[in-house]
């Protein structure tokens, strides 16, 4: 069974543009979860759907925005590109809730300029 | 708001020893807690537990809650160099909006 797949694997952006990310899940999987990690906050929540419904959200501006597609895949937005915004972006894989066991992918390193 | 806290952040042990890792918690309407280990890249599971006082073993790893005094810990036995790696301690929250909280993780190194 093929894993989480996530692209692009590294990205390098300005400030003030937007990315999209994308995560495709393990065949079969229904959740998919986004997370931040920085070396500073360490690994943040930024949000959990589950069959094309946004169940849970963490404490993120607006500026970030996901959904869900009805294959599973999953879109993760960030808009008007901070320097903060750096980070490793992960997405995770599930059967069910958030709590179930987890899949992670690679990650997508964004470096914002 | 919910708050996860690991200790210690760093641990240097020798090829061996046996380490306990610890994380407190809290957080409203607590469903569960996770532990997963993150080598260079992404966090790999290890262990759910949502019931207090059960043990949860896999190989010289194990892990145990105690849901009233709001914390966790993991241990491993007989260390190898295989085991370094970043351990992250996560809960999730139910009731709507939280999601999963993760602590700051402990650094753990395996001198050979």
């Amino acid at each position: 069974k093929a894993g989480v797949t996530q692209t692009p694997r590294y990205l390098i952006k300005t400030r003030g543009q937007q990315v999209t990310l994308s995560c495709s899940p393990i065949s079969g999987h229904r959740s998919v979860s986004w997370y931040q990690q920085t070396p500073g906050q360490g690994l943040q929540f930024l949000f959990e759907y589950f069959s094309e419904t946004q169940r849970n959200k963490g404490n993120f501006p607006g500026r970030f925005s996901g959904r869900q597609f009805s294959n599973s895949r999953s879109e993760m937005n960030v808009s008007t590109l901070e320097l903060g915004d750096s980070a490793l972006y992960l997405c995770a894989s599930g059967q069910g809730f958030l709590q179930e066991t987890q899949y992670f992918g690679p990650g997508t390193r964004l470096l914002v300029l | 708001e919910d708050k996860v806290v690991q200790s210690p952040l760093s641990l240097v042990v020798h090829e061996g020893d046996t380490v306990t890792l610890n994380c407190s918690y809290e957080v409203t309407n607590f469903r569960s807690l996770l532990w997963y280990k993150q080598e260079k890249k992404a966090p790999t599971f290890l262990f759910m537990l949502t019931s207090s006082g059960i043990e949860k073993k896999s190989g010289r790893l194990s892990s145990i809650l105690d849901k009233k005094e709001l914390f966790s810990i993991l241990n491993i036995t007989a260390t190898q160099t295989g085991d370094s790696a970043v351990y992250l301690c996560a809960v999730a929250s139910g009731g709507g909006a939280d999601g999963l909280t993760f602590g700051k993780g402990t650094h753990l190194i395996i001198q050979p």
